[in-house]
């Protein structure tokens, strides 16, 4: 069974660009949430989507977006890069909304912003 | 606001050592409780996850325990080998967050030959 797919595993942009980051959930899995890790913070929820629809968002600016797909898959996108942006974007997939079940996550795409 | 901490933040031990992470949360109304392990460069692995109504959850070397009273969680590596050196962090979910994880800093640790 395939995990979690994310593309593409590293970009490099400049400050004012924007990005678009994908991911692809384990098959049957029907939960998506987006992560960003950096050194200085850690590892912080950006937003879960569930059934198309975004089910919670975390604190971060308006230029940090996302959408989900009607087979699962997930897209965010990041518009006005800055150079604090720069963090290695993490996606998880799980069953639904109730499931009790691991989340799992898939190896992430290194984003530079130059 | 759920608060996940992870001591000590770097851990080095000789091969074959038994150890014990450690991970505490401020806010007992979690759903279920989990932890990870990530390599340099890598995504997270799933190691074990603990149901809010669990005490403990078992895997090969690996026993993880969960005391929503006191709010902390640890995390028991038996035999330790140099294949364990990674970065081992904890993430609560909570009650009524949807699957939303709030991850502890990480404990880093270093197994030795």
């Amino acid at each position: 069974k395939a995990g979690v797919t994310q593309t593409p595993r590293y970009l490099i942009k400049t400050r004012g660009q924007q990005v678009t980051l994908s991911c692809s959930p384990i098959s049957g899995h029907r939960s998506v949430s987006w992560y960003q890790q950096t050194p200085g913070q850690g590892l912080q929820f950006l937003f879960e989507y569930f059934s198309e629809t975004q089910r919670n968002k975390g604190n971060f600016p308006g230029r940090f977006s996302g959408r989900q797909f009607s087979n699962s898959r997930s897209e965010m996108n990041v518009s006005t890069l800055e150079l604090g942006d720069s963090a290695l974007y993490l996606c998880a997939s799980s069953l639904g909304q109730d499931s009790n079940q691991p989340q799992h996550f898939g190896d992430g795409t290194r984003l530079s912003i130059l | 606001k759920q608060e996940v901490t992870q001591i000590p933040a770097a851990l080095s031990v000789p091969e074959g050592e038994n150890l014990v992470l450690n991970c505490s949360f401020t806010d007992s109304a979690i759903y279920n409780l989990q932890w990870f392990r990530q390599d340099p460069g890598k995504g997270l692995t799933s190691l074990l996850l603990i149901q809010s109504s669990q005490r403990e959850q078992t895997s090969g070397r690996l026993n993880a325990s969960l005391d929503k009273s006191s709010g902390r969680s640890t995390l028991y590596i038996a035999a330790s080998q140099p294949g364990d050196s990674a970065t081992y962090l904890c993430a609560a979910r909570d009650n009524n967050a949807g699957n939303m994880l709030t991850f502890g800093g990480g404990t880093r640790l270093m197994v030795k030959p």
